[in-house]
């Protein structure tokens, strides 16, 4: 069993949709829960950031991280034509370990 | 500001051949890591190195060596290229402080 699991897509919503996006994780020891974005052929770039539980919010995004479930969301609101990409989920307590990544498609 | 720089971007190897691939990286990072992307199967951890003068395997370090060679420089040796090391390379720094990774651009390395 992967240390991190994540549905790989693709997914596919018109302009303007709430996207949920989610992960879990197997390792109880993990202490930041992260999110990165990357677009193709290029590398990721960090999203935001979240330490142990809770939600975290950054425009229209909003992380959470439910520990006792061991289940992480990424939520985007009124997406755009300009969020398609890959979203990975990456997890740390010494070294960074990422999911596989969802491709989201937003279609105008 | 450079931030993370690798090299070569593009590397095509015959099967047996050995190879360096290079990082650098300008913003005084203690972690340096190393991860290949294939398709549907994500970043896999290869080496990381926690500070200057040590290294630790990963996910997937069979075929690979790497040297922290200082603070700034990381570097992914292939003594023996395989087909199957066909992929996307990446070279990534963080603070250590706080989980924000930041990335170099890639490395596309086919090897026939």
């Amino acid at each position: 069993q992967k240390e991190v699991e994540q549905d790989p897509g693709p997914l596919s919503v018109p302009e303007g949709a709430i996207v949920s996006l989610n992960c879990t994780y197997s390792n109880s020891a993990f202490q930041y829960f992260m999110w990165y974005r990357q677009y193709s052929r290029k590398g990721p770039e960090l999203l935001m950031y979240t330490y142990s539980s809770g939600n975290k919010e950054d425009g229209r995004f909003t992380a959470q991280v439910d520990k006792s479930s061991k289940y992480i969301s990424l939520f985007i609101r009124d997406s755009q034509p300009s969020d398609s990409a890959t979203y990975l989920c990456a997890m740390s307590v010494v070294k960074l370990i990422f999911g596989t990544g969802t491709r989201l498609q937003v279609f105008p | 500001n450079a931030g993370v720089t690798q090299t070569p971007k593009f590397q095509v190897l015959k099967t047996g051949q050995s190879m360096t691939l290079q990082c650098a990286q300008d913003m005084n990072h203690n972690s340096m890591y190393w991860y290949r992307q294939d398709p549907g199967m994500g970043l896999r951890l290869i080496y990381y190195s926690a500070s200057e003068g040590t290294t630790d395997k990963g996910e997937v370090p069979n075929g690979y060596n790497v040297s922290r060679l200082n603070k700034r420089e990381f570097s992914l040796r292939l003594e023996s290229a395989a087909p199957s090391q066909t992929s996307v390379y990446f070279c990534a720094s963080e603070p250590g402080q706080a989980p924000e990774a930041f990335f170099g651009q890639g490395t596309r390395l086919t090897v026939v």
